[in-house]
């Protein structure tokens, strides 16, 4: 069964580290992937996706994660966070079942 | 103009008491979809519905009934409400396999 797993519950960076979040998926064919964020209160929004070509995908608020078949990874990253990146981040794989699954998503917390 | 949106926001309510959500998207997407969203922030797909027809259907308790009068609208009436149906529940629409969901803002939903 296809499944994601975010290793991390909670993550704190100090403003402007760079941050990295981890996310591994099992899937047998080549797999659709989504990172998500939530803002406190708020619905998901899309970060960025991949679905096939170049294993770096460039997303929203200056996010980026890259594909690593060989690792079964798909992690998320970005250069420099800001305080309003805290928030949780949801890693997430379209099933063959006409569905996406969600990871159980990782906390980000900013420290001054 | 949100692209999808959830009515209402808020809902607390009564134990065995009837309600309903309600939600529209104005994007042209022919699936829609409920997630269930748990205290621990887990998600879960409750149900899905390709052009008002059901194409997903998890397992939830039959008192969870699903609604679509046309592919714009989906919307979840819940009988019997329970203490443990107390949770954030969010409508979400996609046009095709692998485009990601775009999110309502979800409905919190507190049974007391």
């Amino acid at each position: 069964a296809q499944s994601v797993t975010q290793p991390d519950i909670h993550i704190t960076v100090s403003e402007g580290a760079s941050l990295e979040l981890r996310c591994n998926y099992s899937y047998g064919a080549t797999p659709y992937l989504f990172w998500y964020v939530q803002s406190p209160g708020q619905g998901l929004q899309l970060l960025l996706k991949y679905f096939s070509g170049d294993t770096l995908v460039q997303g929203i608020k200056g996010f980026e994660a890259e594909f690593k078949r060989s690792q079964s990874s798909f992690n998320l990253r970005k250069p420099s966070v800001h305080w309003s990146d805290a928030a949780e981040y949801f890693c997430a794989v379209w099933s063959s079942a006409s569905k996406i699954i969600f990871g159980s998503g990782t906390r980000l917390s900013i420290r001054p | 103009d949100t692209a999808v949106s959830q009515t209402p926001k808020y809902l607390v309510t009564q134990m065995g008491n009837d309600k309903s959500i309600k939600c529209e998207q104005n994007l042209g997407h022919d699936t829609m979809y409920w997630y269930k969203q748990d205290s621990k922030k887990f998600l879960k797909i409750m149900f899905s519905y390709n052009n008002k027809e059901l194409i997903i259907n998890e397992t939830v308790p039959n008192r969870f009934s699903p609604k679509s009068p046309d592919k714009a609208h989906l919307n979840l009436h819940i009988n019997s409400l329970e203490l443990g149906d107390s949770a954030v529940y969010f409508c979400a629409s996609s046009p095709d396999r692998g485009y990601g969901y775009t999110f309502g803002s979800g409905t919190r939903l507190t049974v007391v």
